[in-house]
């Protein structure tokens, strides 16, 4: 059975950080491009960022250029969302996906990140 | 970026109908588009990949299709569990871009 499992959200207040992951198992996570997708409260589904499967292709929305960090570790089956001086507008549910070959047939369950004083 | 844009917003309808749903693009994107259904509280599902190839495990009544700029989702005929929001994808060009979506709603 494939499960993707994000852990690591949670309430920051703005400029803050958090380390979002998720722990794939049911398939080849190292054969997969995988994605950040995020949904506001109450909003549509915003693309956030991919990877490549070894690591080496970054991709990223503007809005969060320079401030978050896509990684990967195959060996843990586990990708992970570095995210720095977090804005009010990076409130959103955060989803992990494959991405190969540009569509998402396998989503998390999503981790909520709340940045508020 | 390529704009994506939904049509209707919001699509009230009664289990049986024949619905469609667009997608318009400001670009063209050849065959690079998806379509998701997503559910309140749930994470999106894949239906329908590269324009109209149906997701494995996706019901028939389920189908896509359209070319160049202007694409269609068409649920030939609604079931109970089909009310949900809808959301095109193109995965052309970086940044990969979502359409706003598209609620289905019971008449």
């Amino acid at each position: 059975e494939v499960q993707l499992v994000e852990s690591g959200g949670g309430l920051v207040q703005p400029g803050g950080s958090l380390r979002l992951s998720c722990a794939v198992s049911g398939f080849t996570f190292s054969s997969y491009w995988m994605n950040w997708v995020r949904q506001a409260p109450g909003k549509g589904l915003e693309w956030v960022a991919n990877i490549k499967q070894d690591g080496s292709e970054k991709s990223y929305v503007d809005s969060v250029k320079g401030r978050f960090t896509i990684s990967r570790d195959n060996a843990k089956n586990s990708l992970y969302l570095q995210m720095n001086s977090l804005r009010d507008e990076d409130t959103a549910v955060y989803y992990c996906a494959t991405y190969s070959p540009g569509y998402s047939s396998y989503w998390g369950q999503g981790t909520l990140v709340t940045v508020s004083s | 970026d390529i704009q994506m844009t939904q049509s209707p917003s919001t699509l009230s309808a009664s289990v049986g109908d024949r619905v469609t749903i667009t997608c318009r693009t400001s670009q063209i994107i050849s065959t690079w588009l998806a379509w998701y259904q997503q559910k309140p509280g749930k994470a999106p599902n894949l239906l329908i990949y590269k324009v109209s190839n149906l997701e494995s495990g996706v019901p028939s009544r389920f189908s896509g299709s359209g070319s160049g700029t202007e694409f269609t989702l068409t649920i030939s005929s609604l079931q109970p569990d089909d009310f949900a929001t809808y959301y095109c994808q193109q995965y052309h060009s970086y940044p990969i871009t979502f359409g706003q979506g598209t609620r289905l709603e019971i008449k």
